[in-house]
């Protein structure tokens, strides 16, 4: 079975960083493009930032252009959000999610994991 | 970017009934373009893909269409189960990806 783990989520002040980690288990992760997608309490899915099968390309979103950082490393089978530079508007669960189909450059997301939660507070 | 303009923002509805949801892209997309369901506190769920392919385990009470930039998802019979939000989302390679607004549908 496909399964997607995040952590890394916590109480974070304005202003600092906080590293967000997916581990996958149950496919080949080298195959398959991968994103982050977040979601504001009380408010609609947020496409973040995604990252190509092989890493060679990496596509963000306007709000955290300059600031975030999608990685990946395929030996640890794991997905990275780096959070820099954090406001109140980056509060929200922070999903980690894989594409359907392999080796593609772009298509549906077909499995998520279970969201870890991002508090940007004072 | 590519902005997705989702609507209605909430519809009420009843078991039984016919409802449809609109999405439009700002530019075209071809047909990249797929429609998820969410409860509270859960992650989405993918129903459509390329437009109109079902998703596999999908019920067929769920369609697709497309034509030209407007995407639209159509329950043909409303089931308890329904009652959710949708998302529309583009992928549209090398570029950013989007989500619309989402449609929340109501018991009437």
């Amino acid at each position: 079975q496909v399964h997607l783990v995040e952590s890394g989520g916590g109480v974070v002040q304005p202003g600092r960083s906080l590293r967000l980690s997916c581990v996958v288990s149950g496919f080949t992760f080298s195959n398959y493009g991968m994103h982050w997608v977040r979601q504001a309490p009380g408010k609609g899915l947020e496409w973040v930032a995604g990252i190509f099968y092989d890493g060679r390309n990496k596509y963000y979103a306007d709000p955290v252009k300059g600031r975030f950082t999608i990685s990946r490393d395929t030996s640890k089978n794991t997905l990275f959000l780096q959070l820099n530079s954090l406001g109140a508007e980056d509060t929200a669960v922070y999903y980690c999610a894989k594409q359907k189909l392999p080796l593609a450059t772009a298509g549906p997301i077909n499995y998520w994991g279970q969201g870890t939660l991002v508090t940007v507070s004072s | 970017d590519i902005q997705m303009t989702q609507s209605p923002s909430t519809l009420s509805a009843s078991v039984g009934d016919r409802v449809t949801i609109t999405c439009r892209a700002s530019q075209s997309i071809s047909s990249w373009l797929a429609w998820y369901q969410q409860k509270p506190g859960k992650a989405p769920k993918l129903l459509i893909y390329d437009a109109s392919t079902l998703e596999s385990g999908v019920p067929s009470r769920f369609s697709g269409s497309v034509s030209g930039t407007e995407f639209a998802l159509t329950i043909t019979s409303l089931q308890p189960d329904d009652f959710a939000t949708y998302y529309c989302q583009q992928y549209n390679s090398y570029s950013p990806w989007t989500f619309g607004q989402g449609t929340k549908v109501e018991i009437k």
